[in-house]
């Protein structure tokens, strides 16, 4: 049973840093990609970024420059720091696997297990 | 283009069959995986691949794919699938980002 149990600070002021912790459980951890995703209030969902097991990292253009995401393989635990936050980064932020398998058609990419999310809020 | 597009809301009668699609360009390189969000819970994956269901997701949900659209197919509709429906890929273009469809309220009549 793989569960991902992730923890955090909750209230930010503007200009401060965000960080958050994902705890992985069960399963392997260095067969995937470590994702996380945030949801603005009542908007849908953003993709933040991804680190594999070895350190390896993507980001979303648009966050790039304000993001990290690392890996402690030793505790199977990935990070998020979020520099510099706004108003606009007041949302709910998942931690969740990726899977990625090539077939012959085409490739599958998804998540199958997410982390329970933690509100952040931005406010002075 | 690196967007997925989805229809803002779509409704069912009971217990009838309802089609929520996906288009983007990144379609034609990655299937869709499909996730259902109830609110104040994290989604949950309900397809992914050509059209696989992980355990414990009803057999009335099942995916397909044409071209650039990917369809997410609920086969008479339980009033417990009253949710929010986004679909995701990864871009094709080469730069690893992965993307969201804006999402689909889904009403059960």
């Amino acid at each position: 049973q793989v569960q991902l149990q992730q923890w955090g600070a909750g209230l930010l002021k503007p200009s401060e840093t965000l960080s958050l912790t994902c705890a992985v459980y069960g399963g392997s951890f260095s067969d995937y990609y470590w994702s996380w995703i945030r949801q603005p209030p009542g908007k849908g969902l953003e993709w933040i970024g991804e680190i594999n097991h070895s350190g390896s990292t993507n980001y979303n253009p648009s966050l790039k420059s304000r993001v990290t995401i690392s890996v402690d393989t030793s505790k199977n635990q990935f990070s998020l720091k979020l520099s510099s936050v706004t108003a606009a980064d007041t949302a709910v932020y998942y931690c969740a696997r990726a899977s990625i398998v090539v077939v012959p058609a085409a490739i599958k990419y998804y998540f199958d297990y997410w982390g329970q999310g933690t509100l952040v809020t931005v406010s002075s | 283009s690196s967007e997925l597009t989805q229809d803002p809301a779509v409704s069912v009668a009971l217990g009838q069959t309802v089609r929520i699609t996906c288009q983007g360009d990144s379609l034609r390189s990655y299937y869709a995986s499909w996730y259902q969000q109830k609110p104040g819970q994290a989604p949950v994956l309900v397809i992914y691949g050509k059209d696989n269901r992980p355990s414990g997701i009803p057999d009335r949900f099942s995916g397909s794919s044409s071209g650039n659209t990917a369809s997410l197919t609920i086969t008479g509709a339980q009033a417990e699938d009253e949710a929010d429906y986004y679909c995701n890929s990864r871009d094709s273009s080469g730069n690893h980002k992965v993307v969201f469809g804006g999402g689909t309220k889904l009403t059960v009549l």
